[in-house]
């Protein structure tokens, strides 16, 4: 069962435009959540990472919301460049108990066009 | 050096043959990990190393091998793999189990990519 569902599979967006993607968890106990960027032919790289005490946390032009209550939570990127077409994965750990494993969502590929 | 050391880059190998995947890291890190990555999906937790032991194994099978040889190493020994084995496998680090992935995150390396014949 997968615990963290990300939406949408892919996405092409402008330069310039704002890229959006959200995510969805049900495992009330995860308490971290990461964002990583993945280029072909590389691993995944962090990007940004959010607490659930912690509504928005914004990193140059990529930014996390969070809703804890409707447990869901998305990165936006803001003025896409080329250079941001990429893989994109949410992730949640649930913490130190449960050995920090992360959970990743299924991607989203995004294309940024010139 | 913040970089997480993965190799061969390539792989090709038949049912039959054992290979070795390797990975080094020399920040310091004292949880490694191995992750297995098809093609457009996630990657899938195989097996964590805590200072040097092994804490999480998947249930993975018995053909994947891992070694943690000393704390900047972490080998994946390969024998009698299947077709279905192709993907590219992922080397990370992260300062440890008590405090990582959640403060530094995981460093993942560039991987293998494996392909069995």
């Amino acid at each position: 069962q997968q615990q963290v569902k990300q939406s949408p599979q892919s996405l092409i967006v402008q330069k310039g435009g704002i890229s959006i993607i959200n995510c969805a968890y049900e495992n009330t106990a995860f308490d971290y959540f990461p964002w990583y960027q993945q280029f072909p032919g590389k691993g995944p790289a962090l990007l940004i990472a959010i607490r659930p005490d912690v509504s928005e946390k914004k990193e140059g032009r990529f930014t996390i919301s969070f809703n804890k209550s409707a447990k869901q939570f998305s990165l936006h990127i803001m003025d896409s460049q080329p250079g941001d077409s990429a893989t994109y994965f949410c992730a949640a750990s649930p913490g130190k108990a449960a050995g920090n494993k992360l959970t990743f969502g299924g991607g989203t590929r995004v294309l940024v066009k010139p | 050096d913040t970089e997480v050391t993965q190799t061969p880059k390539h792989l090709v190998m038949g049912m039959t043959n054992k290979k070795s995947l390797k990975c080094e890291q020399h920040m310091g890190h004292r949880a490694m990990y191995w992750y297995k990555q098809k093609a457009k999906k996630p990657p899938e937790l195989m097996f964590v190393y805590s200072y040097e032991k092994l804490s999480i194994n998947e249930s993975v099978p018995s053909r994947f091998s891992p070694e943690c040889p000393n704390s900047s190493l972490l080998n994946l020994h390969l024998h009698a793999l299947q077709p279905e084995d192709s993907a590219l496998y992922l080397c990370a680090s992260s300062q440890g189990l008590s405090r990582a992935p959640r403060t530094s995150g995981l460093f993942f390396g560039s991987g293998t990519q494996l392909s069995v014949l």
